[in-house]
């Protein structure tokens, strides 16, 4: 089956180590994000990208960054990483094609991020 | 900026009861709401949704109502049963572009 797949599934670092997140999707969407989930604050976007040349920030891009190399794949990057950026972070993807305007929203299993 | 309001954050219920919970969005622009269901360990998953265009959508034990001039929009979930115990996330959607979820609300449905 056609589906979103993150590598790692968990992770434990250190204070102020880059890390990189993949996500990776074999539906054929066009349209790929990243969340970040904390509890009781929901699912936070970060960054979001409509196609290969497009990129854009969400509501909490300090300190992280991406990288859509191709449409099936977009990677999160935390440059330095920091304590309160532990977290569960999900990638997830939609398609414009039959979604068009509605945009029902596919997740990945998930990455948990502890930085210690 | 645009946010989504939901309540309550906890919700405890008797199987077989109903739960009802409700949200509010600031974007008059939003024109899609769509409710995702997440079970314990597992990734979010949609239920149902619903277009600005219509007021209720039901498909089976769920039902979605939405009040556009209230800004307000509400998930039904009729006959309950343990398995319906999971974090439900409202989102409100503009134009296919950002999708702001609500906090989230933890239902336990007790047997």
């Amino acid at each position: 089956d056609a589906d979103v797949t993150q590598t790692p599934r968990n992770r434990i670092t250190k204070t102020g180590k880059r890390i990189m997140l993949e996500c990776s999707q074999t539906k054929g969407h066009d349209r790929m994000y990243w969340y970040r989930q904390d509890p009781g604050l929901g699912l936070r976007l970060i960054y979001y990208s409509f196609d290969v040349k497009d990129i854009n920030k969400g509501e909490i891009s300090d300190g992280y960054s991406v990288s859509r190399q191709a449409q099936a794949k977009f990677s999160l990057s935390l440059e330095s990483a920091i304590p309160n950026q532990t977290a569960l972070y999900f990638c997830a993807t939609s398609d414009t094609q039959r979604g068009g305007t509605y945009n029902e929203q596919f997740f990945g299993p998930g990455t948990r991020l502890t930085v210690l | 900026g645009e946010n989504v309001e939901q309540h309550p954050s906890t919700l405890s219920v008797q199987e077989g009861d109903s739960a009802v919970i409700k949200c509010t969005y600031s974007d008059s622009a939003s024109n899609y709401f769509p409710w995702y269901k997440q079970e314990l360990g597992k990734r979010p998953q949609l239920i149902i949704d619903i277009r600005s265009n219509v007021g209720e959508k039901k498909d089976q034990r769920i039902a979605v109502t939405l009040n556009k001039t209230a800004k307000h929009f509400s998930l039904h979930i009729t006959e309950t049963q343990p398995e319906d115990s999971a974090v439900y996330f409202c989102a409100a959607s503009t134009g296919g572009f950002k999708t702001i979820f609500g906090a989230g609300t933890r239902l336990f449905v007790k047997a």
